[in-house]
């Protein structure tokens, strides 16, 4: 089953309103989670490095006033897009890090569902 | 920055193997990563390889990696319709923790 859950998996919004998405971990605690963001045909582009308890780390080019990310706990982080536009219509992707093991030293990445948000 | 390259589209016959390249720029990658994405889903894991292997192999899948010419390579044994899917190359750089992707490889089965 998902270790990583996203929600909602489609949203259709008016132009100028705001849009939550959840993302959660469902068997661990992550201290780290990471938003994506997917254009048809296109592999994903990193938005953000959302870290828990702290402020997100943004990637250049993505405005963090328009897209806002609170990781709240250590089991949730949520992204707003915030006075949603038509361009920002595009499939939305988190990611959370598992705690290192052994076989997988720099802890091993489950991805959630993803996100297709839809601007109208 | 640091690349990952695949080509966009490969196509076989079911029960032929599948062969997916990729090839990346990073000296320092730790780990080489093959991701699974079906339509309107998320990424899967489908399985990994330490920068220090040359070949890691479970069940019909197997990986290759050839770390002198960065050129990393995804086999899928015995192709099935449920195949059909993007499937990605990534990588993660010694000391970071981000990883870096390849466009995807969409990959069609024929019956």
């Amino acid at each position: 089953g998902a270790v990583v859950s996203q929600h909602p998996s489609r949203v259709i919004c008016k132009s100028g309103t705001s849009v939550k998405i959840e993302c959660r971990s469902l068997d661990f605690q992550a201290t780290t989670m990471f938003w994506y963001r997917q254009f048809p045909k296109q592999s994903l582009m990193l938005m953000a490095t959302s870290n828990e308890g702290s402020k997100a780390t943004y990637e250049q080019g993505v405005e963090k006033d328009k897209f806002l990310i609170n990781h709240a706990s250590l089991t949730l982080s949520t992204l707003t897009v915030t006075s949603a536009h038509p361009e920002d219509s595009s499939f939305y992707i988190c990611s959370a890090r598992a705690p290192a093991t052994s076989g997988v030293p720099s802890g091993e990445l489950f991805f959630g569902e993803g996100s297709r948000l839809t601007v109208l | 920055g640091e690349d990952v390259e695949q080509s966009l589209f490969l196509s076989v016959r079911e029960g032929d193997s599948s062969v997916i390249n990729c090839t990346y720029t990073d000296s320092s990658s730790t780990y080489l990563y093959w991701y699974k994405q079906e339509p309107g889903a998320g990424l899967q894991l489908l399985t990994y390889i330490f920068s220090n292997m040359d070949m890691k192999q479970d069940q019909r899948l197997t990986v290759l990696l050839n770390k002198k010419d960065k050129h990393l390579s995804l086999r899928i044994a015995d192709t099935q319709t449920g195949d059909s899917a993007i499937y990605f190359c990534a990588e993660i750089g010694a000391g970071s923790y981000q990883l870096t992707f390849g466009k995807g490889t969409k990959l069609s089965v024929i019956p």
